[in-house]
C-alpha cells in the first residue's frame, strides 16, 4: 500500500543528545514536511523540501536539521539546540501540482528526559 | 487576521445533532482553503481543499463553505455520529502554495 511511514512512534531521549526521526513515503510526491504540534496550537512547520537536495526552512528551524538525498526520504534530526524538544512530531507529503492536499504519516512523539 | 484561527476549540454534542465550526484566515492573497480530520491514534486526513469564493464542497454528511472576501469557512456536519469525532483542521497557503499554515483545530466529541 501506498502512504508514509514515521519511525519510531515512540522516542525518549537525554537532554543534550541528537536525535534523528525517521519519515518514508511510496506516494512518488515531490514536497515533503516537518511539523511540530504542541498542545493547544496548530501544527507548526518546521522545514520542507520540494525538490530532492532542496529544501527550505519553516517558521520553527531553530535547532532542526533535514536532509532529502533521495525523493522517499525526508529525515529530521532534533539537536540539542532545541530548547524544547518533547513534542508530537508529523510528517507530511504532497505532489508537486498546486492546490494539492498534503498526506501525513501516523506521527513521532519525542520525549527528552 | 494574520494567522489562521477555528472556534470553538472543542464542542461536544449528542449523537444526531447537527453541528458546526469556523475556520478564519487571512483575505488578501488568498490561494486555498484546507480541511482535514484528525481522528485519535490516526494521521490526519484531507477532507477539501476549496478555492472559489462561494463555493461548496460536500463529503457525506460533511459540508464545507467558503468566504475568501471576508475570510472565513464554515464546516458543517449533519447528523453527527460517534465516528465523526475528531480534530478538525483548516490551513491556509501562506508565503507561497507549499507552505500550510494550520489552525489550532476544532476537537469535537460526539456522545451516543
Amino acid at each position: 500500500d501506498g502512504g508514509i511511514t514515521q519511525s519510531p512512534k515512540y522516542l525518549f531521549r537525554k537532554e543534550g543528545q541528537n536525535v534523528t526521526l525517521s519519515c518514508e513515503q511510496n506516494l512518488n510526491h515531490d514536497a515533503m514536511y516537518w511539523y511540530r504540534q504542541d498542545p493547544g496550537q496548530g501544527l507548526r512547520l518546521i522545514y520542507y523540501s520540494q525538490i530532492v537536495n532542496d529544501f527550505q526552512k519553516g517558521d520553527i528551524a531553530e535547532g532542526y536539521s533535514v536532509s532529502r538525498e533521495k525523493k522517499e526520504s525526508f529525515p529530521l534530526t532534533v539537536t540539542s539546540a532545541q530548547k524544547n524538544p518533547t513534542a508530537f512530531y508529523l510528517c507530511a507529503s504532497k505532489k508537486g501540482e498546486v492546490l494539492q492536499e498534503q498526506f501525513f504519516g501516523p506521527g513521532t512523539r519525542l520525549t527528552v528526559l | 487576521i494574520l494567522n489562521v484561527e477555528q472556534s470553538p476549540q472543542s464542542l461536544h454534542v449528542q449523537e444526531g445533532d447537527s453541528t458546526n465550526f469556523t475556520c478564519s484566515f487571512p483575505s488578501s492573497n488568498f490561494y486555498a482553503l484546507h480541511w482535514y480530520r484528525w481522528e485519535t491514534a490516526k494521521s490526519p486526513e484531507a477532507l477539501f481543499v476549496m478555492t472559489l469564493n462561494g463555493d461548496e464542497k460536500k463529503k457525506g454528511r460533511i459540508s464545507a463553505t467558503l468566504n475568501t472576501k471576508e475570510g472565513y469557512s464554515y464546516l458543517y456536519i449533519k447528523g453527527s455520529q460517534p465516528e465523526d469525532s475528531a480534530t478538525y483542521l483548516c490551513a491556509s497557503p501562506r508565503g507561497g502554495y507549499n507552505k500550510l499554515i494550520f489552525g489550532a483545530g476544532t476537537r469535537l466529541a460526539v456522545h451516543p
